[in-house]
This record gives structure tokens, sequence and C-alpha cells, in this order.
């Protein structure tokens, strides 16, 4: 069965500071994988998401991640990280027929300082 | 292209009394999958609807249940409401059948069942 970890809760970092959010799935095959945001009271807004081919995937709102089989990881990256960034952030794995019931990991919200 | 909506965004419901939630995909988007997520479980998937065929099912008891029309809106209905069923009930669609198809959210309805 596939999972998703992201070990995580809460990260806090300070206005400018560069971000790395750390994702790490279990699947049998070649997963798909995908980052969401989720700002308070809405719905989630996809950011990026991994396919095949560059391991280095770029996002929206400036964001990137790194497929690592080795590692089994997905990490999201963002070099300098504003106010509006703050929110609760997804790592998702899905694939297959089953694209539809991904599974998501239990999301790391972060704070931003100014 | 509108987004995913969702109607109601709010509910207040009394144990016991059944709720009908209503979900209407992105424009030609065929999948539409429902999530349920609490503070303490996180996202946990529903149900998978395809082409008016139920695809894939969550681990949920069955008072939760869904259809999906020809127009490709779904709605999910949860009967004998109890006081767990308290969370936001968020609905996505994706393109076709395409494994690599990311989640399209719309933005919830929020059940608060008292």
């Amino acid at each position: 069965a596939q999972s998703v970890t992201q070990p995580d809760i809460h990260i806090t970092v300070s206005e400018g500071a560069s971000l790395e959010l750390r994702c790490n799935y279990s699947y049998g095959a070649t997963p798909y994988l995908f980052w969401y945001v989720q700002s308070p009271g809405q719905g989630l807004q996809l950011l990026l998401k991994y396919f095949s081919g560059d391991t280095l995937v770029q996002g929206i709102k400036g964001f990137e991640a790194e497929f690592k089989r080795s590692q089994s990881s997905f990490n999201l990256r963002k070099p300098s990280v504003h106010w509006s960034d703050a929110a609760e952030y997804f790592c998702a794995v899905g694939a297959g027929v089953n694209a539809g019931k991904s599974t998501f990991g239990d999301g790391t919200t972060l704070t931003v300082k100014p | 292209k509108a987004g995913v909506t969702q109607t109601p965004r709010y509910l207040i419901k009394t144990r016991g009394q059944q709720v009908t939630l209503s979900c209407s995909p992105i424009s030609g988007h065929r999948s539409v999958s429902w999530y349920q997520q609490t503070p303490g479980q996180g996202l946990q998937f529903l149900f998978e609807y395809f082409s008016e065929t139920q695809r894939n099912k969550g681990n949920f008891p069955g008072r939760f249940s869904g259809r999906q029309f020809s127009n490709s809106r779904s709605e999910m209905n949860v009967s004998t409401l109890e006081l767990g069923d308290s969370a936001l009930y968020l609905c996505a669609s994706k393109l076709g059948d395409l494994s690599n198809s990311p989640l399209h959210f719309g933005n919830g309805t929020r059940l608060t069942v008292t």
C-alpha cells in the first residue's frame, strides 16, 4: 500500500530565509508525487508535480521539489520565504487507475516570522 | 474556467440527522473524489467517481455514500450523523483517467454536528 510521511508537523522560518519541507513516500512502482498548499478555510492548491524525467521540478510561487528515488523522498524547497507562504503543505502520492485515491501526508504547517 | 464548486460552505446538523453535500467539478473533468479532513485524522479518502461509477472507496462506514450524475456533478450523503463526522469535506476533480493528472480541490463544506 502506498503511504506518505511528512516528518515535520510544524516549521517556523523567518521571512527571507530558505525553506525545506520533507516528504518520504512508500510505493511499489514509480510514484506520481504532488505537493499541495492549503490556506486556512480553503481547499488545496497544487504547487507542483513529478511523474518522470528531470528529478528537480519547478512549481508555482517560486517552489521547487527534488525527487530522490534512493531516499524515497520528494522534498519541497523555496530559496526565500514570503509572509504569504504561511499555510499548511501536503505531500501526496497517487498513480495508476487509483490516482483519484491519492494518499496524503499529515501535512506541515509553516509559520513565517517577520 | 470555473474551479470546483462545493455547496454549501457551512452546515450545522444535529446527531442522527442526514446531510447531502454537492460538488460541481471543473468543466470537462470526469473524475470526482471526496475527502474528509479533520485535525486528528488529516485527509482521508472517501470515494472516487468516474463517469457515474464508483471507482474507489475508502474505509468509511456505509453511512457515507455518494453518487455522480451524467454531467459529472457529484453528491455525497451522510446518514445518521455522529459527532465525529464534524469535518471539512473536500471535493476534488481530475481531468480524464490520466494517472498523472493532479487533483483540483474545491474550498470544501464545513460540517458541524452538534
